[in-house]
């Protein structure tokens, strides 16, 4: 059974930097092909893909973003880590983790962010 | 980026009628073999569900009243007959680029 779940701090300031981490059971990001990945979604709005690791350490980011953004991974752990520098209000959403191959297939509960000073 | 446009923005169907939603994007996303678009439900409160992969593949476990087709820039999700747990709003996604994008959505409500 494939599970993920996503933690990160809840609230944050402006500039600061959003630390998100991704917890999976149910398969191994060492399986060729494998990959997980990080989407937001805004309050009542639309999905944005963030970034994505591959199995062989491959990372993609969304351009628009690319600056801000690290991802990582500890597959020994099952754990991928999101990075988002210098946050504002624009921030605030829900993060989702996700199993991807093309597309994403598991989806975590996702974590809020709100950006408030 | 590629833009996908979803239409309509929200539509009502009766219960056991034929729901459809178009998803065109600003280039062609299909080969020959493949078209790199994604149907997903997302229900409130919800994360998103993947329904239909490669525009026209059943994703395991979902119900066979959903279908999609489709090819090069116009796809289509049908819903067929509709009942009162498909309420919810669909996604469509590519995954022929950096980046990935996502359409706009669509709110389908049962009546």
């Amino acid at each position: 059974q494939v599970t993920l779940k996503e933690s990160g701090p809840g609230i944050l300031q402006p500039s600061q930097t959003l630390s998100l981490t991704c917890s999976f059971s149910g398969f191994s990001l060492s399986t060729s092909g494998m990959a997980v990945g990080w989407i937001r979604q805004p309050s009542g709005k639309g999905l944005e893909w963030l970034a994505h690791i591959w199995w062989d350490d491959d990372k993609r980011y969304n351009p628009a973003l690319k600056s801000r953004l690290t991802i990582s991974k500890d597959t020994s752990s099952n754990q991928v880590f999101l990075k988002i520098a210098s946050v504002d209000t624009a921030d605030t959403a829900t993060y989702y983790c996700v199993r991807q191959l093309a597309h994403f297939d598991y989806w975590g509960q996702g974590t809020t962010l709100t950006v408030s000073s | 980026d590629i833009v996908l446009t979803q239409s309509p923005a929200s539509l009502a169907v009766s219960l056991g009628q034929r729901a459809t939603i178009s998803c065109r994007a600003s280039q062609s996303v299909s080969t020959s073999s493949y078209s790199y678009i994604y149907w997903y439900q997302q229900k409130s409160g919800q994360p998103p569900k993947l329904l239909i992969k490669y525009a026209s593949n059943l994703e395991s476990g979902v119900p066979a009243r959903f279908s999609g087709s489709g090819s090069g820039t116009d796809f289509t999700l049908n819903i067929h007959p509709v009942e009162e747990e498909d309420t919810a709003t669909y996604y469509c996604q590519h995954s022929w680029e950096i980046p990935y994008t996502f359409g706009g959505g669509t709110k389908l409500e049962i009546k």
